[in-house]
């Protein structure tokens, strides 16, 4: 079975740019939650999508947003980008969203 | 929200030595997951634990979680270079995930 796969894996941007990141669960999986890694603030829930419904949403301001399509892939899109928003993002995969947690290999973002 | 507590935040032991993370929640957990992150990789799904008092081993890693439900260890005998990463513990409720902050634990040849 293949896995979670996230695309790019690696993207450079300058500030005031918009991205657009992808997720493709793995199959049969739902639910698929997003996640922001820094070294210092750790995993930070983004938000969680089931079928194309957001059921749950961190504590990020509206730049941050999320869709998820019928066949569950879902994208992520950060708007007007700011430094601070360099991080490694990671989508996660699972059948109902309090499951394991099946992770990509995230796409490390770089606003510059 | 829900919070999850975990220490140490960075560890460096000897090889061979042994290592405990912990993790601490003010409330009672319907379960705990545990995840590792190599470097330079992605949190990997290690455990879930259920039950009261629940102790499951995965050869020298030994995963605890406690009577009352509001705590979880992870304790890994001899350490090798090989357990080199960052070691999370996980709650799942409410349709989303809260992660403890993690465990950096460095292994020194």
């Amino acid at each position: 079975k293949a896995g979670v796969t996230q695309t790019p894996r690696y993207l450079i941007k300058t500030r005031g740019q918009q991205v657009t990141l992808s997720c493709s669960p793995i199959s049969g999986h739902r639910s698929v939650s997003w996640y922001q890694q820094t070294p210092g603030q750790g995993l930070q829930f983004l938000f969680e999508y089931f079928s194309e419904t957001q059921r749950n949403k961190g504590n990020f301001p509206g730049r941050f947003s999320g869709r998820q399509f019928s066949n569950s892939r879902s994208e992520m899109n950060v708007s007007t980008l700011e430094l601070g928003d360099s991080a490694l993002y990671l989508c996660a995969s699972s059948f109902g969203g309090e499951e394991t947690q099946y992770f990509g290999p995230g796409t490390r973002l770089l606003v510059l | 929200g829900q919070q999850v507590m975990q220490i140490p935040q960075y560890q460096h032991v000897q090889e061979g030595e042994d290592f405990t993370t912990y993790c601490n929640s003010s409330t009672t957990l319907s379960n705990i997951q545990w995840y590792k992150q190599r470097p330079g990789g992605h949190p990997v799904f290690l455990i879930q634990l259920v039950k009261s008092g629940e102790v499951k081993k995965q050869k020298r890693l030994t995963f605890q979680f406690g009577e009352a439900k509001k705590n979880s260890s992870l304790h890994i005998t001899a350490t090798q270079t090989t357990d080199v990463g960052t070691y999370f513990c996980a709650v799942g409720t409410g349709n989303q995930f809260y992660f403890g902050t993690g465990t950096s634990l460095t292994v020194i040849p």
